[in-house]
């Protein structure tokens, strides 16, 4: 079975500054997805960033990057240029390529700080 | 379509009562999932539907815990004989096929 650890329960990081968050996940499959949502205080949990295992560039999306590392199962994301709005839980999220339920980590905790 | 929809949003009941918990998906997407949150914890599976077959159920969910799709569109719920243990928000996600799962706002359910 997979399973993904997040190390971190909270963090915290000043307006404007880059934080990264932690995620190691354990699988023996080689083709999966991996994912970072974010679920802010009493809303909904929304997708950040998604990694195709097969790909070797890491992935993207504006402020949020990903450092993939497919050999040490690690899969950490970089929120550059941090906002108040980034204050949330982080969880990241492995799935294997058959479309099956997604596995969470227990989350970290980001608060900005103005 | 704005999204995953979920009813109620909270629920509070008296231990040995049933509850039912709906989750109408984006309407083109044919999976449909059910997890379970707890406080501090990430979202746990309990079921998944790809259209209205239950393809796959968590050891997780126990006897008291059914779920349905008809039709493939929405989704249902149910708990038999809640236990305080039961307390927690159960979120429904909804996906086409390889694409990313959109959760709806979950239903936050208190069991006194």
């Amino acid at each position: 079975a997979q399973t993904v650890t997040q190390s971190q329960p909270e963090m915290s990081v000043q307006e404007a500054e880059t934080v990264t968050l932690s995620c190691t996940y354990d699988t023996s499959e080689n083709n999966y997805y991996l994912f970072w949502y974010k679920q802010p205080p009493s809303r909904q949990m929304i997708l950040v960033i998604r990694q195709e295992a097969y790909k070797q560039q890491n992935a993207t999306e504006n402020r949020f990057s990903v450092n993939f590392q497919k050999a040490a199962k690690s899969f950490s994301l970089k929120i550059s240029d941090s906002q108040l709005g980034d204050t949330a839980m982080y969880f990241c999220a492995f799935m294997n390529a058959g479309n099956t339920p997604l596995v969470f980590g227990k989350g970290t905790r980001l608060s900005v700080i103005a | 379509d704005t999204g995953v929809s979920q009813d109620p949003r909270h629920k509070i009941t008296k231990r040995g009562q049933n509850v039912t918990f709906r989750c109408d998906p984006i309407s083109e997407h044919n999976r449909l999932y059910w997890y379970r949150q707890t406080l501090g914890q990430g979202p746990e599976f309990l079921t998944y539907f790809q259209n209205e077959a239950q393809l796959e159920k968590s050891r997780l969910l126990s006897d008291r815990f059914s779920a349905e799709r008809p039709k493939g569109s929405f989704s249902t719920l149910e708990i038999q004989r809640t236990e305080q243990g039961d307390s927690a928000m159960y979120l429904c996600a909804s996906n086409y096929d390889y694409n990313e799962q959109f959760f709806g706002p979950g239903t936050r359910l208190t069991v006194l």
